[in-house]
């Protein structure tokens, strides 16, 4: 059963636009939220991550949100370019730090020139 | 650093026939964790090991699923017999310690049983 869920399996948004990703999760012990971000052929990388003390991260272009009593996330990403077009999975950790985690079914975006 | 090394990167094979998937994590890693990319599930964690020793096979689907680690610098991850719903992308991934760190992804291994 997934506990990490990404149900927009795609998404495309103009260049210099809001890209905006959501992810919902099922376990309230998860402690620790991370995004990765995936080009073809290569493995994910990791982007940025919030621990739940936090209810928002930034970091650059990129940031994420957290809403515990919702459990949901969002990472935006403005302005969107063109080198972001990837494949962005979210993942939760009941844990602090990158062990155990669970992952979303990811989420493809395609930023339009 | 060369990071995370995986091979193959792609694999083709017959049903019944046995593969195995190797892994060299980056030098220094203490954790080694593999994963299975699926469309329908995504990323799953199947096992991972601290220190060379398994620490949670959990997610390792079945039997004929198997992992080993027998030093620092190399594992491998043995199906036998495969079959077809094995296909997907096999991720292996390194982490220096926990709690502060994140995974560190190979390029994965694209397996498909025919």
């Amino acid at each position: 059963d997934q506990q990490v869920k990404q149900n927009s399996p795609s998404l495309s948004v103009q260049e210099g636009r809001i890209s905006i990703l959501n992810c919902d999760y099922t376990n309230s012990m998860f402690d620790y939220f991370l995004w990765y971000k995936k080009y073809p052929a290569e493995g994910p990388t990791f982007l940025i991550s919030i621990s739940s003390i936090k209810d928002k991260n930034e970091d650059g272009r990129f940031t994420v949100f957290l809403n515990k009593s919702a459990k949901h996330l969002s990472l935006h990403i403005v302005p969107s370019q063109p080198g972001d077009s990837a494949v962005y999975f979210c993942a939760a950790t009941p844990s602090t730090g990158a062990n155990n985690l669970f992952f979303g079914t990811g989420t493809r975006l395609t930023v339009i020139p | 650093d060369a990071g995370v090394i995986q091979s193959p990167r792609h694999e083709v094979t017959e049903m019944g026939q046995e593969v195995t998937l190797r892994c060299k994590p980056i030098s220094g890693h203490d954790y080694l964790f593999w994963y299975r990319q699926t469309m329908m599930r995504g990323l799953e964690l199947l096992i991972y090991f601290n220190n060379n020793v398994p620490i949670d096979d959990s997610g390792m689907p079945e039997d004929r699923f198997s992992a080993k680690m027998p030093n620092a610098s190399f594992s491998t991850l043995k199906i036998q017999p495969s079959e077809p719903r094995d296909s997907a992308v096999y991720f292996c991934a390194s982490i220096r310690t926990l709690g502060t760190d994140t995974q560190y992804f190979g390029p994965g291994t694209r397996l498909t049983v025919l």
